[in-house]
């Protein structure tokens, strides 16, 4: 299967620990993108990667966030001295440029990894 | 500011009972509006991407139209294995591959 994978599913840490979350997208996959999820709300954008670059950054994105693609291949987000406020699901997705045709996706069509649970003590 | 409106936000069906989610919408300059399904502790699985008002896509008992200000995703006869969170994203701007912008998302339970 050549989806997109996250790791770890499930992160528990107490607060003021540093965390960091992997997202490997599809291959060949130029565009990367990370949400955040809390119960009873929709994803809401965090940040995105066009290969390496990083094209784009919430608001939501504070300080203590912070993400990297390097080579433009996996990204890495990694959350320092964590709060209970950070507990969410961390969701991955990924999706082919303009011109890209991989199994029959449209350029704009986002696919989404299974999630990183967070939970802060 | 983009925003979307989902409704009703909980919805509960027998199985067979037909029925539709809605999903309002404002946006400047809309490039896409999607479809997804969520189940619980996963991420959201694609269903489909609509790109201009008077279109439609189908798949198995889900149907998704589009208007100028909404979108409806229409489940005929539904199943037990349908029961689970639908999303609705819209993706604004000149530029391809933007953020999407989510709505809360319609929770739908179908008994058997």
């Amino acid at each position: 299967d050549t989806g997109v994978s996250q790791d770890p599913r499930h992160k528990i840490t107490k607060r003021g620990q540093n965390v960091t979350f992997r997202c490997d997208p599809i291959s060949e996959h130029n565009r990367l993108y990370w949400y955040r999820q809390t119960l009873g709300q929709g994803p809401e954008f965090l940040t995105y990667f066009q290969n390496e670059a990083q094209l784009e950054k919430s608001r939501l994105l504070s300080d203590r966030f912070s993400a990297e693609r390097p080579k433009g291949s996996f990204s890495t987000l990694e959350i320092q001295r964590t709060e209970q406020g950070d507990s969410a699901m961390y969701l991955c997705a990924s999706s082919p440029i303009l011109g890209q045709r991989e199994a029959g996706y449209r350029y704009n069509e986002q696919f989404f990894g299974p999630g990183t649970r967070l939970t802060v003590l | 500011e983009d925003q979307v409106t989902q409704s009703p936000e909980a919805l509960r069906l027998q199985e067979g009972e037909s029925s539709s989610l809605n999903c309002s919408y404002t946006v400047s300059g809309l490039r896409g509006l999607f479809w997804y399904r969520q189940d619980p502790g996963k991420g959201p699985e694609f269903l489909f991407t609509l790109y201009s008002a008077g279109e439609e896509k189908e798949k198995e008992r889900l149907k998704a139209t589009l208007t100028k200000k909404e979108s409806f995703l229409h489940i005929t006869a539904p199943k037990p294995e349908d029961s689970a969170t639908y999303l609705c994203a819209v993706q604004a701007g000149t530029s391809g591959n933007t953020p999407l912008v989510f709505g809360k998302g319609t929770r739908l339970s179908v008994i058997a």
